[in-house]
């Protein structure tokens, strides 16, 4: 079974600073896809970037970038520049072959002005 | 246009009642998903539908029924709600693995409170 795990459950920032927010999972397979999701107060669920499992290189959406580490199960997110706007809760998920996702059980993030 | 809609956006009832939660996408996906977020905002899987066609139903009561009537609609069935069904619940689409970018479409939640 695939689980993932996000251990910090809550994170804070300085406006303009950098933050990494960690996640692990455990699969046997090989091939799959990773996310990371934003849900900020309003509630609703918002992709933020996405990586494939077979693409070695680190995905990156202009302000967000990813450090994912196959071999050791890690994808961690970082966000650079924070903004207030960043302040949400972070999920991490991962999507097997036969199109099953799974959640961590988020990170709260708070940008402090 | 919204591509992942759900209605009500809020729903406040009494326990013992029967309500349902609509959902509808306009984005040709053949997949959607309910899931269900509680207060402290753990996301699970409650159903999903593959052209119409139940493809997983985590261990949910069965008090909880969803209906597909068509791949664009998943609508959400409780009866006889209870205390513990207060939550916030998302529908989702996406497109079947072969066809996947690997990329859920959430709907805005729907928030269950139960008296």
């Amino acid at each position: 079974a695939q689980t993932v795990t996000q251990s910090q459950p809550e994170m804070s920032v300085q406006e303009a600073e950098t933050v990494t927010l960690s996640c692990t999972y455990d699969t046997s397979e090989s091939n799959y896809y990773l996310f990371w999701y934003k849900q900020p107060p309003s509630r609703q669920m918002i992709l933020v970037i996405r990586q494939e499992a077979y693409k070695q290189q680190n995905a990156t959406e202009n302000r967000f970038s990813v450090n994912f580490q196959k071999a050791a199960k890690s994808f961690s997110l970082k966000i650079s520049d924070s903004q207030l706007g960043d302040t949400a809760m972070y999920f991490c998920a991962f999507m097997n072959t036969g199109n099953q996702f799974y959640f961590g059980t988020g990170t709260s993030l708070t940008v402090i002005p | 246009d919204t591509a992942v809609s759900q209605t009500p956006k809020y729903l406040v009832t009494q326990m013992g009642n029967d309500k349902s939660i609509k959902c509808e996408q306009n984005l040709g996906h053949d997949t959607m998903y309910w899931y269900k977020q509680d207060s402290k905002k753990f996301l699970k899987i409650m159903f999903s539908y593959n052209n119409k066609e139940l493809i997983i139903n985590e261990t949910v009561p069965n008090r909880f029924s969803p209906k597909s009537p068509d791949k664009a609609h998943l609508n959400l069935h409780i009866n006889s709600l209870e205390l513990g069904d207060s939550a916030v619940y998302f529908c989702a689409s996406s497109h079947h693995a072969r066809l996947n970018t690997g990329e859920l479409f959430f709907g805005e939640g729907s928030r269950l409170t139960v008296l």
